[in-house]
């Protein structure tokens, strides 16, 4: 099983829907979690960190289900621009100071 | 914003050379790190160092590659012996802690091995 699984897609979504997708990971020793986004043949950037409760950043909510082993991204009020590939991203503390990256889920708003 | 800058943004080297892959980390960031990333895969790593040694490396990261911080500034990763299978982008990225905290990438160098 891989350590980080996610739906390559594509996500087609229309300009303004919501979409959400998730991520699974395989250890549960797990620690940290991030999305990041990744344009096509650009660097990844930092979305946002996933915290326990949850959180939200504008039109961006991330969740964490431990039990489950998933995070979830949700955008609501899709933008032509948040057509990216979103890279589901953990740290588990046993590996030591690496990340690592699911293969990304690929969103596509249109208008 | 701060960045990490890598050079060049595009190295294309016969098979068997050596190439050098230049990144120069944010200022005040003491962990560095290579990624690398095949076209159409998944972003791996590669090697994190601090205080100036290899703190961790990945199974991809064998004999043939190296780092180095020659200097206060900038972080190099070398591949002596390029084979074809080297071609992809990689990505150069610093943070201030270790330990899964925030990484900022570079943005990359596309290295093509013909």
């Amino acid at each position: 099983r891989k350590e980080v699984e996610q739906d390559p897609g594509p996500f087609n979504v229309p300009e303004g829907a919501t979409v959400a997708f998730n991520c699974t990971y395989s250890n549960s020793a797990s620690q940290s979690f991030f999305w990041y986004r990744q344009d096509c043949r650009k660097e990844p950037k930092l979305l946002m960190s996933v915290y326990s409760s949850g959180n939200e950043d504008g039109r961006f909510t991330a969740q964490l289900n431990r039990a489950s082993q998933y995070i979830s991204l949700l955008i609501r009020d899709s933008k032509l621009s948040d057509s990216a590939t979103y890279l589901c991203v953990v740290w588990i503390k046993a590996a030591g100071n690496k990340l690592t990256f699911g293969g990304g889920t690929r969103v596509l708003v249109k208008p | 914003e701060p960045e990490v800058t890598q050079t060049p943004s595009h190295q294309v080297t016969q098979m068997g050379q050596e190439v050098i892959l230049r990144c120069v980390p944010i200022s005040n960031h003491l962990y560095f790190y290579w990624y690398r990333q095949i076209l159409g895969q998944k972003v791996e790593f590669l090697v994190s160092f601090y205080n100036n040694e290899i703190s961790e490396k990945s199974e991809i990261f064998d004999d043939q590659f190296s780092v180095e911080r020659p200097d206060g500034s900038n972080f190099t990763l070398k591949i002596r012996s390029t084979k074809l299978e080297d071609s992809a982008m990689y990505f150069c990225a610093s943070s201030e802690g270790g330990s899964g905290t925030r990484l900022t990438f570079g943005s990359g160098t596309r290295l093509t091995v013909v």
